[in-house]
């Protein structure tokens, strides 16, 4: 079946690092969306990303996909505590409803 | 004004037991989740309804049946609850193959 993986598994940066998150899929994928979970919370969407090669940026956080549609990435310039969380990427495959999400990256921000 | 509800946000019970949890959603979707999130975070689809119909049915024992009277609330009731079933379970919806929305979880111990 079809598999997402992200690398890396966790990343510990100090404050003002930049951190950046891949997300590899075994099958060619329709769109990407990327998720964020706080430690005890729930994931919240982040954005999405439809076609190939598309990049786009919200503030610190920087999204690309892949010329092939079959990886990702996700890079945030100079981290703050705030971004502390596992990022998911997700993925459709066709126009399947079933979204299958990454392994996740943690990302650990010191001072 | 909560988009996406569930009930109860926590849930400690013996083995053997039988358990519901709830969910309900005020966005107007016509598509809701069931995801269980182990304790290495990975987030697996379980179940998916698509204005009160089955669309998505994964690898599941059928100790696990959804049911949705209604396209606004996916409820999740397990059956002779096992250690294994311990996890935090999410349910989501989404417009279409649009974000997805998740509630704040239900995190279910089995002692």
């Amino acid at each position: 079946g079809q598999q997402v993986m992200q690398i890396p598994q966790y990343q510990h940066v100090q404050e003002g690092e930049d951190f950046t998150t891949y997300c590899n899929s075994s099958t060619t994928l329709s769109n990407i969306q990327w998720y964020k979970q706080r430690p005890g919370g729930h994931p919240v969407f982040l954005i999405q990303l439809v076609k190939s090669g598309e990049v786009k940026k919200q503030k610190r956080l920087t999204f690309q996909f892949g010329e092939a549609k079959k990886n990702s990435s996700l890079h945030i310039t100079a981290t703050q505590t705030t971004d502390v969380g596992t990022y998911f990427c997700a993925g459709h495959t066709g126009t399947a409803s079933k979204l299958t999400f990454g392994t996740g990256t943690r990302l650990q921000v010191t001072l | 004004d909560t988009a996406v509800s569930q009930t109860p946000k926590y849930l400690v019970t013996q083995m053997g037991n039988d358990k519901s949890i709830k969910c309900e959603q005020n966005l107007g979707h016509d598509t809701m989740y069931w995801y269980k999130q182990d304790s290495k975070k990975f987030l697996k689809i379980m179940f998916s309804y698509n204005n009160k119909e089955l669309i998505i049915n994964e690898t599941v024992p059928n100790r696990f049946s959804p049911k949705s009277p209604d396209k606004a609330h996916l409820n999740l009731h397990i059956n002779s609850l096992e250690l294994g079933d311990s996890a935090v379970y999410f349910c989501a919806s989404s417009q279409d193959l649009d974000e997805q929305y998740f509630g704040p979880g239900t995190r279910l111990t089995v002692t």
